[in-house]
């Protein structure tokens, strides 16, 4: 079955160091997401990619970055610039304009 | 700039009895409407999209909504809820010339009692 994969689904870190979450889909989807979810909040948009090797900023780019060398995959970084990296960070994937966005299961980050 | 408001941030209800979860938008011009649901620690699910047309639109589950572009809402509504439709729901709208973007409220928490 197509989908997108999150790996792993709980990660924990400590402050300072960098962090790398995974984002893998077989959909054959063009556009790639990445959204942070805080308690109590909607997804608020850190980085999106409309095509391989070209990615934009979303709302809340500070402290993060990505790469898009393959059209599968979309892997983000949290730096240790990221001041408050604790969340749940959700992958997500459209084919086109008109098309609604898959997610993942997400990945559960604690930095302490 | 385009923003959701999720007026309700629990709604608890009793099973089998109708629910209505509220949505407004900020803006009129063109846009695409979608209602997503989340279960405790998975990723979301579209359970619905309004693109243009018919403005009462089915989604999956027994769920519908219905686009009202005068009063800039979008509200989410099922007749007869079950134990199962305990989860989070969001709102979210994109404009209509880039759907890259989906701005997403803050989110619904349905509560279903027995």
């Amino acid at each position: 079955d197509g989908g997108i994969t999150q790996s792993p689904k709980y990660l924990f870190r400590k402050e300072g160091q960098n962090v790398t979450l995974s984002c893998e889909q077989n959909l054959n989807h063009d556009a790639m997401y990445w959204y942070r979810q805080d308690p109590g909040q909607g997804l608020r948009l850190i980085y999106y990619s409309q095509i391989v090797n070209d990615f934009q900023k979303g709302d809340i780019a500070e402290g993060y970055s990505v790469s898009r060398e393959k059209k599968e995959s979309f892997p983000l970084t949290v730096t240790s610039a990221q001041k408050n990296p604790t969340a749940f960070y959700l992958c997500a994937s459209s084919t086109n304009l008109n098309s609604p966005l898959h997610f993942g299961n997400g990945t559960r980050l604690t930095v302490t | 700039a385009q923003s959701v408001t999720q007026l309700d941030s629990q709604v608890p209800v009793f099973e089998e009895a109708p629910v209505e979860l509220r949505c407004n938008y900020s803006s009129s011009v063109s846009v695409y409407l979608f209602w997503y649901v989340q279960y405790p620690n998975q990723g979301l699910q579209l359970l619905l999209k309004y693109l243009s047309g018919s403005t009462l639109v089915k989604g999956i589950n027994g769920f519908e909504a219905e686009f009202n572009k005068s009063q800039t809402s979008f509200h989410l509504r099922k007749p007869s809820v079950h134990i199962s439709d305990t989860a989070e729901y969001f709102c979210a709208v994109s404009d209509g010339d880039s759907s890259y973007k989906l701005i997403f409220g803050s989110g619904t928490r349905l509560l279903v009692r027995p």
